[in-house]
């Protein structure tokens, strides 16, 4: 049974280029929400996707953009990068929007802005 | 503004001993709490929750205690094995929006 897996692993662009991570979710979820973890801080909410729709967006600016797709996988878009944005980039899935069903995560992509 | 606060960033303790992870929350909209798990180059694993309608759930090594008036919950692994030297994780769930909000983390060292 595939868990939630991320792509690409690794990644270095410049500022103010454009970049779309990827995630499909462990089987049997229909929700993605994806989170940016900054150096020592914890994982922060950036939105989250249920039936093809952005359905909560944490304090994020519109640069950073997503899309779930019919087999329930998902995309980041970010805009305009800024160096701040070099993260830990962490999609997670669950099923059902509204549960206390914990979230599970894939491992990352690494974003680098140079 | 922290919502969830991890006070202590690193922790060692000598295998076989007990470990006990912190965690203070603000946000009375909280009503459900989850402790993850990080290896390097891995992502968060999900290790153990609570409701706060309870104030204690246990699950092997792991046991999480939940202090509603105090807004406080701990993580009590018993013993401790060098293999769970790890990042760990708070995390709440706010009840209005199921947003989670995690803390910034308690790195765990158990010496062999």
């Amino acid at each position: 049974d595939a868990g939630v897996t991320q792509s690409p692993t690794h990644l270095i662009k410049t500022r103010g280029q454009q970049v779309t991570l990827r995630c499909s979710p462990k089987s049997g979820h229909d929700t993605v929400s994806w989170y940016q973890q900054a150096l020592g801080q914890g994982p922060q909410f950036i939105f989250q996707y249920y039936e093809e729709e952005e359905r909560q967006r944490g304090n994020f600016p519109d640069r950073f953009s997503g899309h779930q797709f019919p087999n329930y996988s998902s995309e980041l878009n970010v805009n305009a990068l800024l160096l701040g944005d070099s993260a830990l980039y962490l999609c997670a899935s669950s099923s059902g929007l509204y549960s206390n069903q914990p979230q599970h995560f894939g491992d990352g992509t690494r974003l680098s802005i140079l | 503004d922290q919502q969830v606060k991890q006070n202590s960033p690193s922790l060692s303790v000598q295998e076989g001993r007990i470990s006990i992870l912190n965690c203070d929350y603000t946000n009375s909209m909280f009503d459900y709490f989850l402790w993850y798990k990080k290896y390097p180059a891995e992502g968060p694993t999900f290790l153990i929750s609570i409701s706060s309608i309870k104030d204690k759930n246990e699950d092997g090594r792991f046991t999480v205690f939940l202090n509603k008036s105090a807004k406080h919950l701990s993580l009590h692994i018993v013993p401790s094995q060098p293999g769970d030297s790890a990042v760990y994780f708070c995390a709440a769930i706010d009840s209005g929006t199921y947003k989670y909000i995690f803390g910034t983390g308690t790195r765990l060292k158990v010496l062999a």
